[in-house]
């Protein structure tokens, strides 16, 4: 079955970076574009980064754009995300995400368990 | 940016009753391979999202037939037949025709 296991979240002052991994398992990771996704405390789900399943496309949200990198290491079955200037409005569970569409994106079909990510002084 | 609108924000129902929640998008959702990527998803308390509905009608395996979606264009709805206690939790509506993708507000469904 589809597993994301989500890592590298924590606390982080103003202006700092992290980089969060995503192990992925039970499907061909190669073959599938991925997202990231991310929930401040107790709001809804906001879209952040999508990679195409061979790097050839990447997109931002407004909000993460020139800040937030969004990677893959298909020898490694793993998803990343850069992120650089970190600010108090970053504060969120961020989640992994598949993607259905095997060469178009169609979506999201399975979500990771999220890694939390505090910024504060 | 398309902005997707979900009614009501709450929604206190009874059990055994019908629920329906409303996702209504500021452009239309139709891609142009004929395909209209609106999807629903559940977050029960605590947990990640899990996808119900894909491409507006289209139940996940393992989904109860008790959901349903519905809609076209720039309406679409998600009804629940008969609201059992496991289906309290928030729901969202997400779109992936138009970049950036977004979601609805979420609609938190809890049993009155």
């Amino acid at each position: 079955q589809v597993q994301l296991v989500e890592s590298g979240g924590g606390v982080v002052q103003p202006g700092g970076s992290l980089r969060l991994s995503c192990a992925a398992s039970g499907f061909t990771f190669s073959t599938y574009g991925m997202h990231w996704v991310r929930q401040a405390p107790g709001k809804g789900l906001e879209w952040v980064s999508f990679i195409r399943y061979d790097e050839s496309d990447k997109y931002y949200a407004d909000s993460v754009k020139g800040r937030f990198t969004i990677s893959r290491d298909n020898s490694k079955n793993t998803l990343y995300l850069q992120m650089n200037s970190l600010r108090g409005d970053d504060t969120a569970v961020y989640y992994c995400a598949k993607d259905p569409g095997a060469g178009m994106s169609e979506g999201i079909d399975y979500w990771g368990q999220g890694t939390l990510v505090t910024v504060s002084s | 940016d398309v902005v997707l609108t979900q009614s009501p924000l709450s929604l206190p129902v009874t059990l055994g009753q019908p629920a329906s929640i409303s996702c209504r998008s500021s452009q239309s959702l139709v891609y142009s391979d004929g395909n209209t990527y609106l999807s629903w998803f559940q977050q029960r308390p605590g947990q990640s999202p899990r996808r119900l509905i894909y491409k507006v009608s289209n139940r996940d395996s393992g989904v109860p037939a008790r959901f349903s979606g519905s809609g076209s264009g720039t309406d679409f709805t998600l009804k629940i037949s008969r609201v059992e206690a496991e289906d309290v939790g928030v729901y969202h509506c997400m779109q992936a025709t138009n970049w950036p993708y977004s979601f609805g507000q979420g609609t938190k469904l809890e049993i009155k």
